[in-house]
């Protein structure tokens, strides 16, 4: 079991520039979770996805951030354009079913300068 | 909007000695899970625990959940280095889970 798999590790990029997020949950998980972890904030949810429909997606903080998720064992996340606010930890998580344990992926570490 | 609260915020303790973390809500949830989180990865679940009252063990670590469903906590013993790691609980309702801002735990040989 290769477990969630998020890609890259760590993105280092320029104000303005856009950034793609990637995400391959586990293999039979219906629903996928995008959050983005910081000090001051701690974790907050940013959207998800049931059956590769997107449920909420209140917690995208702004029209900058998008999302998607074309097929059951992929979803992206892209930031068009980034500001250094954006500079986070983000996170995908995948269940098996609503409301069942998360598991997570090792994160993607991104810094907008 | 459910939130979760986590109590302490930080905690520095020495080894071996026992602790006890927090989670409060005024919302009832229909599970609770506990993660841990350690530096440069994604929470790892721990337990999850659904019945009123339940209590659940995991070697050193004793997770309740309270009988209203609100609240946990989460006991360890004879804490050890290893325990060192922000731990998170998260409370499933509607679909989504509500995550606390967690507890920051450093156990010191």
């Amino acid at each position: 079991d290769a477990g969630v798999i998020q890609s890259p590790r760590h993105e280092v990029t320029e104000m303005g520039q856009e950034v793609t997020l990637r995400c391959k949950p586990i293999s039979g998980h219906n629903s996928l979770f995008w959050y983005r972890q910081t000090m001051m904030r701690g974790l907050e949810l940013l959207i998800y996805f049931n059956n590769n429909v997107p449920i909420d997606d209140s917690g995208m903080p702004e029209d900058r951030f998008s999302a998607k998720m074309p097929n059951a064992s992929f979803s992206t996340l892209k930031i068009q354009p980034s500001e250094p606010r954006d500079s986070a930890v983000y996170f995908c998580a995948s269940t098996l079913k609503l409301g069942y344990e998360q598991y997570f992926g090792p994160g993607t570490r991104l810094t907008v300068t | 909007t459910q939130l979760l609260e986590q109590s302490p915020q930080f905690l520095s303790i020495q080894e071996g000695e026992n602790l006890t973390v927090y989670c409060n809500s005024s919302s009832v949830f229909s599970s609770l899970q506990w993660y841990r989180q350690e530096p440069g990865e994604g929470p790892v679940l721990l337990v999850t625990v659904v019945t009123g009252g339940e209590v659940k063990k995991l070697k050193r670590l004793t997770f309740q959940f309270g009988d209203a469903r609100k609240d946990s906590s989460l006991h360890i013993t004879a804490a050890q280095p290893g325990d060192t790691g922000l731990y998170l609980c998260a409370g499933a309702g509607a679909g989504k889970s509500t995550f606390g801002d967690g507890t920051t735990l450093t156990v010191k040989p």
